[in-house]
């Protein structure tokens, strides 16, 4: 499968703690995308790389989210000292950066529960 | 940031019957894009939208973008039960000719289809 792929697929932690997400991208794009999706909204922007540079961060973003994309390829998304309101699903996207044209590979989504 | 307003936020039709969803906004959209999210599943991009009035066709869904670039359509002729899930219209910002990869989602359609 050359799709984008997440790791793991769902997620039940405790509040309090710290947890990670790992997306892989297309191997040939250069863009990698975080969104978060609560049940009946749409997905909402979080963070993006272009190669392993981090090009904008979401204002709604607490300290409490990092990503990191440190070869431009593989990226990790981790949540500190969770809460319940983090439980969503997380979603990875990739596309290849042209001109004007951003079509974009989703992947199949971390579903973190925050008990 | 580009906000995009989404309506209807359910439809339930009979199999056959046709489908609208529209997206709008206040501001001049630069480009805009659809994804449909199966049940259960993760966005898949359906198309791009760029230009003043442009019309798309992709069998039996039609896409349009107004002549203002502030508002699009998604209408899908003689819905079949695969038609189901969620509609979703995206815009990026661009600026000085570059575009951004991030994408705002409207609220999304839910389609349902009776069979």
């Amino acid at each position: 499968d050359t799709g984008v792929s997440q790791d793991p697929r769902h997620k039940i932690t405790k509040r309090g703690q710290n947890v990670t997400f790992r997306c892989d991208p297309i191997s040939e794009h250069n863009r990698l995308y975080w969104y978060r999706q609560t049940l009946g909204q749409g997905p909402e922007f979080l963070t993006y790389f272009q190669n392993e540079a981090q090009l904008e961060k979401s204002r709604l973003l607490s300290d409490r989210f990092s990503a990191e994309r440190p070869k431009g390829s593989f990226s990790t998304l981790e949540i500190q000292r969770t809460e319940q309101g983090d439980s969503a699903m997380y979603l990875c996207a990739s596309s290849l950066r042209g001109a004007g044209y951003n079509e974009q590979f989703f992947g199949p989504g971390t579903r973190l529960t925050v008990l | 940031g580009q906000q995009v307003m989404q309506i209807p936020q359910y439809q339930h039709v009979q199999e056959g019957e046709d489908f609208t969803t529209y997206c709008n906004s206040s501001t001049t959209l630069s480009n805009i894009q659809w994804y449909k999210q199966r049940p259960g599943g993760h966005p898949v991009f359906l198309i791009q939208l760029v230009k003043s009035g442009e019309v798309k066709k992709q069998k039996r869904l039609t896409f349009q973008f107004g002549e203002a670039k502030k508002n699009s359509s998604l209408h899908i002729t003689a819905t079949q039960t695969t038609d189901v899930g969620t509609y979703f219209c995206a815009v990026t910002a661009r600026a000085g000719g570059t575009s951004y990869g991030k994408l705002t989602f409207g609220q999304g359609t839910i389609l349902t289809v009776h069979p």
